[in-house]
């Protein structure tokens, strides 16, 4: 089983400020990494798929990064509505994964 | 528009069973991978199962042996029947498109496994 850990599982953060969330695989799993958002009491949302794909209707604000190994989902100058756990997943073989989230937290 | 809607979730005792359905809409269900995603109270996700549009399933080790992932194709329905319910099964289940990247999900169907 591939195992996705997150960093950091918390982060407090001020408006506008940068925002990055890592996902490292135990394995190499290509681009086969997506990334979704989850906020308090409702369902998760994908932001990002394969690695680096946008999603329509997603804000340009959040892109993705990596191959193999490493990724990196970015949040660029970060606003109150982006208050939400972020989990990584991949689909690169099964049993597919999580990682086991990171909440951005609004200072 | 697309909708994922769960229910069948409720308190039942440990050893016992559930069958969940998601009623699909705006899709066809067995066109797409769809897959079961469950999170326990306060913790994060969990992949349980998929079934592919070729009728292939796949399952977490938790759950194998004990789960089924089916679809009726005439209802656009989802399934998952849970045998052997253990308290460490408690959790929102989440009705979700793909097996890749999941593109939709449901609002979730809580389950709660307890004497």
């Amino acid at each position: 089983e591939i195992v996705l850990t997150q960093s950091p599982d918390f982060q407090s953060v001020t408006p506008k400020e940068k925002v990055t969330i890592t996902c490292r695989a135990s394995q190499s799993i290509g681009s086969s990494l997506h990334w979704y958002q989850q906020k308090p009491d409702q369902s998760p949302k994908l932001l990002i798929k394969y690695a680096s794909q946008s999603i329509s209707g997603v804000p340009s604000r959040f892109s993705g990064s990596g191959s193999g190994t490493d990724f990196t989902l970015t949040i660029n100058s970060l606003e109150a509505e982006d208050a939400a756990a972020y989990y990584c997943h991949q689909s690169s073989s099964l049993p597919w994964t999580f990682g086991q989230g990171t909440k951005v937290e609004i200072k | 528009e697309v909708q994922l809607v769960e229910s069948g979730g409720g308190l039942i005792q440990p050893g016992g069973s559930l069958r969940l359905s998601c009623a699909a809409s705006g899709f066809t269900v067995s066109s797409n991978y769809m897959s079961w995603v469950r999170q326990a109270p306060g913790k994060g996700l969990e992949w349980v199962s998929v079934i592919y549009s070729g009728g292939s399933t796949y399952y977490a080790d938790s759950v194998k042996g004990r789960f089924t992932i089916s679809r009726d194709n005439s209802k656009n329905t989802l399934y998952l029947q849970m045998n052997s319910l253990r308290a460490e099964d408690t959790a929102v289940y989440y009705c979700a498109r793909g097996g890749l990247e999941i593109d939709y999900w449901g609002q979730g169907t809580l389950v709660t496994v307890s004497s």
